[in-house]
């Protein structure tokens, strides 16, 4: 399967900040998704990144918070905007093509303060 | 809404003994199921996968049984080892997207 290259692996930010994390596939996916994983719960979908064109988010998630973009076939980015420490998760990057398994980057674990 | 659940946060197993862990759904519209393993501090890592049609997958150490009258997953390792020591997620996937249980931590006892 391919791999995703993703960072930062980790970060502490203050407050009020955004981050952006990026993710680098080493060959052409269809499709790429940006996960969130809090502290004991499951990996939640934030969006589906498109290539070309705005995001697809899932309930809860909003492109003002979370905008992503998805410039090519191998390269994405999640910004988190304003962090406050309730964004305080691992982030997770995703590709999948066609009826296949995911396969994931190493995640980002962001804390905020 | 959880569609995929893990009840058991956490198993125990001497090593060279069978670790089973299991996995619910609520969506029978879920027709590819999969497990992943993940290491503290890297990414989920692809174990093993089942298609809807069929009840059992096999590979090496590792088997997927599949119930879908009882909505239910389940994953065997056998003989387990202690690097089988991680996280287990399973998945299940509808179209594009997977959904996540909440994980079960494996530890394999030498």
């Amino acid at each position: 399967s391919a791999v995703i290259s993703q960072k930062p692996s980790r970060d502490i930010c203050q407050r009020g900040t955004s981050l952006t994390i990026q993710c680098q596939v080493d060959s052409q996916v269809t499709m790429m998704f940006w996960y969130r994983q809090q502290p004991g719960q499951s990996l939640t979908l934030i969006a589906t990144a498109n290539q070309g064109s705005e995001a697809t988010y899932e309930s809860g998630f909003v492109i003002d918070k979370f905008p992503i973009s998805r410039p090519n076939l191998t390269f994405s980015t999640l910004t988190v905007s304003n962090m406050s420490p309730e964004d305080s998760s691992i982030y997770l990057c995703s590709g999948r093509s066609g009826y296949t398994e995911a396969f994931f980057g190493q995640g980002t674990r962001l804390t905020v303060v | 809404d959880q569609q995929v659940k893990q009840n058991s946060p956490s198993l125990s197993v001497q090593e060279g003994r069978i670790s089973i862990l299991n996995c619910d759904y609520t969506n029978s519209m879920f027709d590819y199921f999969l497990w992943y393993k993940k290491y503290p501090a890297e990414g989920p890592t692809f174990l093993i996968s089942i298609s809807s049609i069929k009840d059992k997958n096999e590979d090496g150490r590792f088997t997927v049984f599949l119930n879908k009258s009882a909505k239910h997953l389940s994953l065997h390792i056998v003989p387990s080892q202690p690097g089988d020591s991680a996280v287990y997620f399973c998945a299940a996937s509808w179209g594009d997207q997977f959904y996540f249980g909440t994980g079960t931590s494996l530890t394999v006892i030498p």
